[in-house]
């Protein structure tokens, strides 16, 4: 069973550019999710989805978007890029949504924005 | 809001030693709670998991258990190898936020020397 897929691994872009980041979950995962990684702030929530559907959003500004497919890949977008935007992506994909639900990760996308 | 303490790192043990690693946590209700670790240049795996109060995790001879009445969820080994090198992550879900979100500790930095 393939697991989480994330594309691409490493990216560079130059600050006011826009990225998209792209996510295939698990066969069968409905349930798409997405956090930022950096050094300062450790791992904070993004957004999820389920059935093409926001569910859940964190605190993070209007410049971050997502959305999710009929086949429950997802893609997350982020405008107007800033230095601070540099970070480590991760997608993690689940069955359902649920607190008791284990989360599958992908690898993560590297963005460095210079 | 939901809130994961870790104990701060890194932590440097030899071959063989007993891990210890501290986690407390902050949430209304009973969330889910998790241990994850990250090996340099992968993602997140879910190492373990308890979903009630005085619940037991275990996996790959890690331990962890769900002390409601202390609020904590220490992640123990009785023998660490090197192989265990890794970043450790403390995560709970449910409390004040609803679906599969987590909530991160800051990541505890783990080096086994032989």
């Amino acid at each position: 069973k393939a697991g989480v897929t994330q594309t691409p691994r490493y990216l560079i872009k130059t600050r006011g550019q826009q990225v998209t980041l792209s996510c295939s979950p698990i066969s069968g995962h409905r349930s798409v999710s997405w956090y930022q990684q950096t050094p300062g702030q450790g791992l904070q929530f993004l957004f999820e989805y389920f059935s093409e559907t926001q569910r859940n959003k964190g605190n993070f500004p209007g410049r971050f978007s997502g959305r999710q497919f009929s086949n429950s890949r997802s893609e997350m977008n982020v405008s107007t890029l800033e230095l601070g935007d540099s970070a480590l992506y991760l997608c993690a994909s689940s069955l359902v949504v649920g607190m008791n639900t284990e989360a599958f990760f992908g690898q993560g996308t590297r963005l460095t924005v210079v | 809001g939901n809130s994961v303490t870790q104990m701060e790192g890194p932590v440097t043990l030899s071959e063989e030693a007993f891990l210890t690693i501290n986690c407390t946590y902050t949430a209304t209700g009973y969330p889910s709670l998790f241990w994850y670790v990250q090996y340099p240049g992968e993602g997140l795996q879910l190492l373990l998991k308890a979903t009630k109060a005085d619940d037991k995790g275990s996996n790959k001879g890690f331990e962890a258990t769900y002390r409601k009445e202390t609020t904590s969820f220490h992640l123990e080994k009785g023998s660490v190898q090197v192989s265990d090198s890794a970043v450790y992550f403390c995560a709970l879900s449910g409390g004040e936020t609803s679906g599969s979100r987590l909530t991160f500790g800051e990541g505890t930095q783990l080096t086994v020397n032989p």
